[in-house]
């Protein structure tokens, strides 16, 4: 076990709808990346926080944004769901003197948009 | 072309087989490498990392990247049922802050 974890395990929604995934990482670790992973696919960076601030951003549309609070859990949000959002979403931690490689992934939070 | 090509297989081998897995990339600014391993319904676990060109050994497994083809390699030895799962490549620059991954190779090892 990593010790990031991840909340919902599952999620339903519909189209058009708002969902809120969190994520709590792991002790000592102040970077947070967010991935998507859809079915057969391999995870895409949907964006990364450091010390409460987006550093980074992938090919997604401002509808998918996120928070880092202090104690440096986070959170991702997408707005005006879609089918095609249907995934495994990953969050990844970091400590601080790691690389970008030593990212530790959680389970994931599975979202089924009907 | 996708930055980073994974054959999804599935491939299937009997227990005690070499298995060699293998990604290749275009962008030859990568400069981190990096396997995981991804057992059903979970997240992925870091395998192995690799800076640069070179060979990197950890027990049964063995990274292997070729730059000069944009090449890379996990080979795993006496491969076991425990081993079944997929497995991912991933990527970065120097720069980057995402990890670019393949789509994933999915391993079955049979007792």
């Amino acid at each position: 076990e990593t010790g990031v974890t991840q909340s919902p395990t599952h999620l339903i929604k519909t189209r058009g709808q708002q969902v809120t995934l969190r994520c709590s990482s792991q002790s000592g670790h102040n970077t947070v990346s967010w991935y998507q992973q859809a079915l057969g696919q391999g995870p895409q960076f949907i964006f990364q926080y450091y010390r409460e601030e987006e550093n980074g951003r992938g090919n997604f549309p401002p509808r998918f944004s996120g928070l880092q609070f202090p104690n440096y859990s986070s959170e991702l949000n997408v707005n005006a769901l879609e089918l095609d959002d249907s995934a495994l979403y990953l969050c990844a931690s970091r400590p601080v003197a790691g690389g970008h490689e030593t990212q530790y992934f959680g389970p994931g939070t599975r979202l089924l948009v009907l | 072309q996708k930055e980073v090509e994974q054959d999804p297989g599935p491939l299937s081998v009997p227990e005690g087989a070499i298995v060699s897995l293998n990604c290749t990339y275009s962008n030859s600014a990568f400069q981190y490498f990096m396997w995981y391993r991804q057992y059903s319904r979970k997240g992925p676990e870091l395998l192995m990392y690799t800076y640069s060109s070179g060979n990197k050994e950890d027990g049964r497994f063995t990274a292997q990247v070729d730059k000069s083809s944009k090449y890379i390699s996990l080979f795993i030895r006496d491969s076991q049922p425990s081993d079944s799962a997929t497995y991912l490549c991933a990527m970065r620059n120097q720069a980057g802050t995402a990890l670019i991954f393949g789509k994933g190779t999915t391993l079955s090892v049979s007792s």
